[in-house]
């Protein structure tokens, strides 16, 4: 069946440094989205992506997802303390797979003031 | 307000006894899903529905019953709860399964 790596799965960095995490599947996706879970809460969502080779910001976030659909990456520029959480990609399978989501182990960000 | 709720959000049992997790959210959403969290191993979706009467096996569906008789609600039941069911749970409801999954705030069940 399908399934999502998703690497490292801890991070930590000083305040002001930059963070990546990685997603890589063993389909081709349909789309791709991305999450975060604060300690103690729920995942929320953050973004999606569906186009091959598209590219997404929200602020000091890029989102990307790479040509043959079956890779994506997180990157955050200058973290803040506030960024620190767990960071989750859940891909959607495509065909039969058709609506179930398979989620990465994610990625657990420490950040030191 | 737009959420998604569930109930209980703690509960200790015993190996065995039937328990059942509600879910229900207020947003006319078509789709809905549970999952499992436990640490190293991320989230795990358990069944999906796509839309009412209309449900899926998602990657651990062993141990677990679902229902969506109706749209808001979609409760999630283990018929015979065994110590490695013992987890975090989430039920999870979006527009579309491609739209944007609003997470409840998660259930802690431990089976003794």
């Amino acid at each position: 069946g399908q399934q999502v790596m998703q690497i490292p799965q801890y991070q930590h960095v000083q305040e002001g440094e930059d963070f990546t995490t990685y997603c890589n599947s063993s389909t081709t996706l349909s789309n791709i989205q991305w999450y975060k879970q604060r300690p103690g809460g729920h995942p929320v969502f953050l973004i999606q992506l569906v186009k091959s080779g598209e590219v997404k910001k929200q602020k000091r976030l890029t989102f990307q997802f790479g040509e043959a659909k079956k890779n994506s990456s997180l990157h955050i520029t200058a973290t803040q303390t506030t960024d620190v959480g767990t960071y989750f990609c859940a891909g959607l399978g495509g065909g039969t797979s058709y609506g179930k989501l398979t989620f990465g182990q994610g990625t657990i960000l420490t950040v030191h003031p | 307000e737009a959420q998604v709720t569930q109930n209980p959000r703690y509960l200790i049992t015993v190996t065995g006894k039937k328990l059942t997790v509600t879910c229900s959210q207020n947003m006319n959403h078509e789709y809905m899903s549970w999952y499992r969290q436990d640490p190293g191993l991320g989230l795990r979706q358990i069944y999906y529905s796509m839309n009412v009467e209309v449900t899926d096996k998602g990657d651990v569906p062993e141990g677990y019953k679902v229902s969506r008789k109706e749209k808001r609600n979609f409760p999630l039941i283990l018929e015979s709860p065994s110590p490695n069911q013992t987890s975090l749970y989430f039920c999870a409801s979006s527009e579309q399964v491609f739209e944007t999954q609003y997470f409840g705030p998660g259930t802690r069940l431990l089976v003794l």
